[in-house]
């Protein structure tokens, strides 16, 4: 698998629920980010995890890193309807570019 | 909040023609990028510039790609000879001295 695939590709939820979404990697990382990207957009920065945190909270977004698994997860509370839009987690290896996953598509129902 | 912009918001090219992609980054960032996203894929590193040079650039950034910084506000990317598979969104992006890139809103280019 390619450096930070994010999973599931698409999840679909009612409003109001939380919406998880994971990524995994496959080489040691300086840090992690999500982005947030609306339909035909451009990205938005949500969070920035370093590799020597373990949970980092923003609003209602709760990012987990575990190095171990090589994985983290980007938790998504009581989601509103302008929630809906790809996320992807991109990750930073210390080498100047960030490589970004495929993303998890997120559609908040009514 | 300053943020990155991109113009055109939206070029169409004839194959073979010369296009330039104009970015603004944020104004005391040092460390500059380009991305591209083709329809429907992931996100792809293309080059990175600080320091007035590149610093990294990826295997898609062959010669018929080429960056600049003109003057002290700009950051531009340069496509020759564009060809019907360089049709993708392309996103400046700038960064300070922290680890976050800042993205610009991309341009939309479509070859013809």
């Amino acid at each position: 698998s390619q450096q930070g695939e994010e999973d599931p590709q698409a999840l679909s939820i009612q409003e109001g629920e939380n919406a998880t979404m994971n990524c995994s990697y496959k080489t040691s990382i300086n840090n992690l980010q999500w982005y947030r990207q609306n339909s035909g957009r451009g990205l938005v920065h949500l969070i920035l995890i370093r590799s020597n945190e373990r949970e980092k909270h923003s609003g209602r977004l709760r990012v987990t890193l575990d190095t171990s698994k090589k994985s983290s997860s980007l938790l998504i509370t009581a989601s509103r309807a302008a929630d809906t839009a790809s996320y992807f987690c991109a990750t930073d290896m210390r080498d100047d570019k960030i490589i970004f996953g495929k993303g998890t598509r997120l559609h908040i129902l009514p | 909040e300053p943020e990155v912009t991109q113009t055109p918001s939206h070029q169409v090219t004839q194959m073979g023609q010369e296009v330039i992609l104009r970015c603004v980054p944020i104004s005391n960032h040092l460390y500059f990028y380009w991305y591209r996203q083709i329809l429907g894929q992931k996100v792809e590193f293309l080059v990175s510039f600080y320091n007035n040079e590149i610093s990294e650039k990826s295997e898609i950034f062959d010669d018929q790609f080429s960056v600049e910084r003109p003057d002290g506000s700009n950051f531009t990317l340069k496509i020759r000879s564009t060809k019907l598979e360089d049709s993708a969104m392309y996103f400046c992006a700038s960064r300070g001295n922290g680890d976050t890139q800042y993205f610009g809103p991309g341009t939309r280019l479509t070859v013809l």
